[in-house]
């Protein structure tokens, strides 16, 4: 069964440094979404990405995040001088266009981000 | 706004029990529901979903949900809990195309042996 895949697992970063957070969604899917989830506390919608553009984003998803489809299988999240209350799990999920599965999020694994 | 309330925080089971966690949504229409289930340190899994038509619906791993339109409610249920069941269970609303999907707090179950 497809599946969504996130790399890295575990990420340990300093603050104020860069990171990349790489998601593989599945492949026929159009929508890409980020999620958070601070330990402890529930789901937080990110931003989600539709037709190689930002559909929606959260409030959250301020200028130090940003988005990319860099190669039509990849999609990124960046952030771009992390803090220490971006220390978090983020998912990434993917959602068909059409079909049995349309309205249905699929997500991955998570990244467990840590900032120090 | 849309807004998704679980108002267990943490739930404690007996192995064989049955149980009912409670999801009550916001929302001007009948929105797609969904349960997911995170079990410790890994990611979400679809439980199961509802779009319209037969209000008890079937999930996996036993689980079934009801939604009641006149209680803004989507319960989950199973009749016999399995200590792998232990995990944290959130509900979430998903509008459609494009927009995002709104999770509440989450409840924690635990199974007693």
């Amino acid at each position: 069964e497809p599946e969504v895949t996130q790399t890295p697992s575990h990420q340990v970063t300093q603050m104020g440094q860069e990171v990349i957070l790489r998601c593989v969604p599945i492949s026929n899917h159009l929508y890409f979404y980020w999620y958070r989830q601070i330990l402890g506390q529930k789901v937080e919608f990110l931003v989600s990405f539709y037709n190689n553009e930002i559909s929606e984003k959260s409030e959250i998803f301020d200028d130090q995040f940003s988005v990319e489809r860099p190669d039509g299988s990849n999609f990124t999240l960046k952030i771009r001088s992390t803090k220490l209350e971006d220390s978090a799990m983020y998912f990434c999920a993917s959602r068909d266009f059409s079909g049995a599965g349309a309205d249905t999020q699929y997500f991955g694994p998570g990244t467990r981000l840590t900032v120090l | 706004a849309q807004s998704v309330t679980q108002p267990d925080i943490h739930i404690t089971v007996s192995e064989g029990a049955s149980l009912e966690l409670r999801c009550n949504y916001s929302y001007g229409a009948t929105p797609y529901l969904f349960w997911y289930v995170q079990s410790p340190g890994q990611g979400l899994q679809l439980l199961l979903k509802y779009f319209s038509g037969d209000t008890l619906v079937q999930g996996i791993k036993g689980f079934e949900a009801e939604f009641k339109r006149s209680q803004s409610s989507f319960n989950l249920r199973k009749p016999s809990v399995h200590w792998s069941d232990a995990a944290e269970y959130f509900c979430a609303v998903g509008p459609f195309y494009g927009q995002n999907f709104v999770f509440g707090p989450g409840t924690r179950l635990s199974v007693l042996p």
